[in-house]
């Protein structure tokens, strides 16, 4: 079946722009996750929906990071007015039913502010 | 706070070789699970094994195995007659189950292998 997609896989921003990074997780999936991964290090978790109710924002760095999944399939990660330190690779990822079960990642979004 | 440190920054083996790859965790919780994950050059994470805190038993899948063993907080994975194809980072991480912690992953630093033909 297909797995986890995420676009764009590549965006490029001029700092100060808002950004929008999509992800569709594997059908049938209740739970997702959003994860940032600098370059060289393990991925950090963000935030984690389960439907359409985000119920761990507890990583997302600053409140210029918001992510919402309306209608719990569908998510986007937005950041606003980005800045070089936002540069990273965003990792989306969904599983079955929580943070205990198995999580299958997506390609993910490279993001370079400029 | 949960952690997981990967200590081996970077291994580099010969084809054939058997290497392993360490991971050593800290958690408060009682219930907690354990995964290793594969993020080979094209860059999109690769699950490969789950784990819980109950089950201690040692598994064996092809050329890989993983060895927990409780009273070290480890969960270390070995590779047996590798393969260039095994190239990769590989991370370690560990999700706990109390409502203190955040709800996602905590991974490692990863642990870059690097098998030489």
């Amino acid at each position: 079946g297909a797995g986890v997609s995420q676009s764009p896989r590549y965006k490029v921003a001029k700092r100060g722009q808002d950004v929008a990074l999509r992800c569709d997780p594997i059908s049938g999936h209740v739970s997702l996750f959003w994860y940032q991964q600098a370059l060289g290090q393990g991925p950090e978790f963000l935030t984690y929906f389960q439907n359409e109710a985000q119920l761990d924002k507890s990583g997302l760095p600053s409140d210029r990071f918001f992510a919402e999944r309306p209608e719990g399939s569908v998510s986007t990660l937005k950041i606003q007015r980005t800045q070089q330190e936002d540069s990273a690779v965003y990792l989306c990822a969904s599983s079955l039913a929580g943070r205990s079960y198995e999580q299958y990642f997506g390609p993910g979004t490279r993001l370079t502010v400029t | 706070a949960q952690k997981v440190t990967q200590a081996q920054t970077e291994i580099s083996v010969v084809e054939k070789e058997d290497v392993t790859l360490d991971c050593v965790y800290e958690t408060r919780d009682t219930t907690y699970y354990l995964f290793w994950y594969k993020q080979p050059p094209s860059g999109e994470l690769v699950f490969l094994i789950r784990r819980n805190s109950f089950d201690e038993q040692n598994e064996i899948s092809g050329r890989y195995s993983w060895n927990f063993q409780k009273s070290t907080s480890s969960f270390n994975f070995t590779i047996t007659a590798s393969q260039v194809v095994d190239s990769a980072v590989y991370f370690c991480a560990l999700s706990g189950t109390s409502g203190g912690g955040a709800d996602g992953l905590t991974f490692g630093k990863g642990t870059h292998l690097i098998i030489q033909p």
